[in-house]
């Protein structure tokens, strides 16, 4: 059972555009990382976020921690075919385990 | 910074074979690596936690007699897919964890299972 819910699954717009990313779940957690994964690639560690209401930006990516350490967000200005891939929130139930969301599979077109 | 090579990168062998798949942490030492598996167009989902000097831990519903890990350094783990099937065909993912928050991954090995 996927304990954290992505949405959308799947996302395409145009260069340019801005977009939003959700990861939800009904835990609360200590901390949150986002990754970026490229085909035929490991994750990449793109933030991790510890406390709640927290925004981190990341050139145009913006991350925020939910108040309530349960959901983020991952806010892209002015997407760039760069951006392209499948974005992961993930967290670590206090075991060392990293769980993933469900994903979010990234497309901008030219 | 931190890396973990995993290899090989690809490979394809018959129904029946044994394919094993290496992960090392290049600039410091883990006592705990993980492994993952990644479906085409999904998540990555757990396999198992290997524990270098003793049994590897797995996650529920994954077969440990299929899924041999060995952690016998600091630096290697090791991921031997055992008769491989093809639905055993899919996409491996080692990690590791060299600092308090965040984790490293390996680059992958897809599997070709024919």
């Amino acid at each position: 059972t996927q304990l954290l819910e992505q949405s959308p699954q799947f996302l395409s717009i145009q260069e340019g555009e801005n977009l939003t990313v959700y990861c939800n779940s009904s835990s609360v957690f200590s901390s949150l990382q986002w990754y970026r994964q490229e085909p035929g690639e490991g994750p990449v560690l793109l933030v991790t976020v510890v406390t709640g209401g927290e925004v981190k930006k990341l050139k145009r990516l913006t991350f925020q921690f939910g108040d309530a350490r349960k959901d983020s967000s991952l806010h892209i200005t002015a997407a760039q075919p760069g951006d392209t891939g499948l974005y992961l929130c993930a967290v670590n139930f206090g075991n060392e385990k990293l769980t993933f969301g469900t994903g979010t599979r990234l497309t901008i077109i030219p | 910074g931190a890396v973990v090579s995993q290899h090989p990168s690809r490979v394809i062998c018959k129904s029946g074979t044994s394919v094993k798949i290496e992960c090392r942490s290049l600039d410091f030492q883990a006592t705990t690596m993980f492994w993952y598996r990644q479906f085409p167009k999904q998540s990555l989902m757990l396999m198992a936690t290997s524990n270098e000097g003793s049994k590897a831990t797995y996650e529920q519903g994954v077969e440990k007699d299929k899924f041999l890990i060995n952690h016998a350094s600091l630096t290697l783990s090791t991921l031997t897919v055992t008769s491989a099937h093809p639905e055993d065909s899919s996409f491996y993912i080692c990690s590791a964890s060299p600092f308090d928050y965040g984790y490293t991954f390996g680059s992958g090995t897809r599997l070709t299972v024919v």
